[in-house]
């Protein structure tokens, strides 16, 4: 069973749509993540959700909005999409609030904007 | 606020040689260290964890590494790698009352016959 998975694996789209990608954990874990893993690799956080409740919105354009309806799950839309938002964004769960839990990540979505 | 700093971006070694890639960190409260790999075109996967006890951590696939307090380090080792051993190694930190996870900038793993 996939411990946390996203959708869609690729995501190929024209700049100014807006698009979504999913994330969805089988762990019960109660905080939830995104990042984004640019073109030289380098990983940063964006957004975390505890038990729905967003805990860490890092300096990210207004066009990203993370939602989540509950705490299995965690979705991230953007709007006006742009050549810069071309990365790998991966989503990630974790158990509990404190740094000790082990964050678990799902594959990645590989979003190219043209 | 907390930094990570991978000392190698690139490491390239044979297959069954030692590897060793570098990690410092820094930081105003103590932290919590990890190591992840991430093989081509997947996730990442948790190699091995320090939160405390015994300076020396034992993970998966044979590798460790070994917190040193007085250096800010966080060295991970392997004494003999395999060609499956090549990916992307990330060191990352996160303070011990928070959940902010700062990863450093890679380190690329690439082992040769």
């Amino acid at each position: 069973d996939t411990a946390v998975s996203q959708t869609p694996k690729y995501l190929v789209t024209q700049m100014g749509n807006d698009k979504s990608i999913k994330c969805e954990q089988n762990l019960g874990h109660d905080t939830m993540y995104w990042y984004k893993q640019d073109s030289k690799k380098f990983l940063k956080i964006m957004f975390s959700y505890n038990n729905k409740e967003l805990i860490i919105n890092e300096t990210v354009p207004n066009r990203f909005s993370p939602k989540s309806p509950d705490k299995a799950h965690l979705n991230l839309h953007i709007n006006s999409l742009e050549l810069g938002d071309s990365a790998v964004y991966f989503c990630a769960s974790s158990d509990g609030t404190s740094g000790s839990g082990e964050q678990f990540f799902g594959p990645g979505t590989r979003l190219t904007v043209l | 606020a907390q930094s990570v700093t991978q000392l190698d971006s690139q490491v390239p070694v044979f297959e069954e040689a030692p590897v060793e890639l570098r990690c410092n960190y820094s930081s105003s409260v103590s932290v919590y260290l990890f190591w992840y790999v991430q093989y081509p075109n997947q996730g990442l996967q948790l190699l091995l964890k320090y939160l405390s006890g015994s300076t020396l951590v034992k993970g998966i696939n044979g590798f460790e590494a070994e917190f040193n307090k007085s250096q800010t380090s966080f060295h991970l080792r392997k004494p003999s790698v395999h060609i499956s051993d090549t990916a992307e190694y990330f060191c990352a930190v996160i303070p011990s009352n928070d959940y902010k996870l700062s990863f450093g900038a890679g380190t690329t793993v690439t082992v040769r016959a």
